[in-house]
């Protein structure tokens, strides 16, 4: 069975500044996708970003980044010029086209909070 | 486009009693799955609807249920609700099994008392 981890429960960074949270994953399959969702205080979960492990080039959305290791099975997210509106549960999960169903297997998430 | 809608927001029941939850789908979207999200965890994949039939059940006993409806809107039915039970639960919707992104509603927060 496919596993997420993510190993920070909680994070915090100053406004305007980086941080990076890590996510390490466990699976046989070599066709997968990989999303970083965002689970502010509100809970509606939101999409950050999407990455298909067939793509070599990480993906890229305004100021969220991914360092996706495909041997490492490791898929990171980085969060460049933090902003307020950042702070959130952010979840890690793992999809794959086997067993038919489109589940996806979330990782226990990490707290990120942003300092003024 | 309208997003993806849940009801009731909250919701208080007593251990025994049944419960149904209902979402409503993104517009353009005919796949719902639906998760449950326990406090300080992430969310875990109850089962989804394709076209109105069942396409997956995660590890949950079968007294959790679900419907889908020509209208790609979604029912999930617990009944005999346990304490264990109370949790928020999620809806969320994807256009048809292409491997697209599960765009989430807002969620049911179910108490169990």
């Amino acid at each position: 069975a496919q596993t997420v981890t993510q190993s920070q429960p909680e994070m915090s960074v100053q406004e305007a500044e980086t941080v990076t949270l890590s996510c390490t994953y466990d699976t046989s399959e070599s066709n997968y996708y990989l999303f970083w969702y965002k689970q502010p205080p509100s809970r509606q979960m939101i999409l950050v970003i999407r990455q298909e492990a067939y793509k070599q080039q990480n993906a890229t959305e305004n100021r969220f980044s991914v360092n996706f290791q495909k041997a490492a099975k490791s898929f990171s997210l980085k969060i460049s010029d933090s902003q307020l509106g950042d702070t959130a549960m952010y979840f890690c999960a793992f999809m794959s086209p086997q067993g038919g169903s489109e589940k996806l297997v979330f990782g226990k998430g990490t707290k990120l909070t942003v300092n003024p | 486009e309208t997003g993806v809608t849940q009801s009731p927001t909250h919701l208080i029941k007593t251990r025994g009693q049944q419960v149904t939850l209902r979402c409503s789908s993104q517009s353009g979207h005919n796949t719902v799955s639906w998760y449950q999200q326990a406090l300080g965890q992430g969310p875990q994949f109850i089962f989804q609807y394709y076209r109105e039939e069942e396409n997956g059940r995660g590890n949950f006993p079968p007294r959790f249920s679900g419907l889908q409806f020509p209208n790609y809107s979604s029912e999930l039915n617990v009944n005999a609700l346990e304490l264990d039970d109370s949790a928020l639960y999620l809806c969320a919707s994807s256009r048809d099994l292409l491997w697209e992104t599960q765009y989430f509603g807002p969620g049911t927060r179910l108490l169990v008392l």
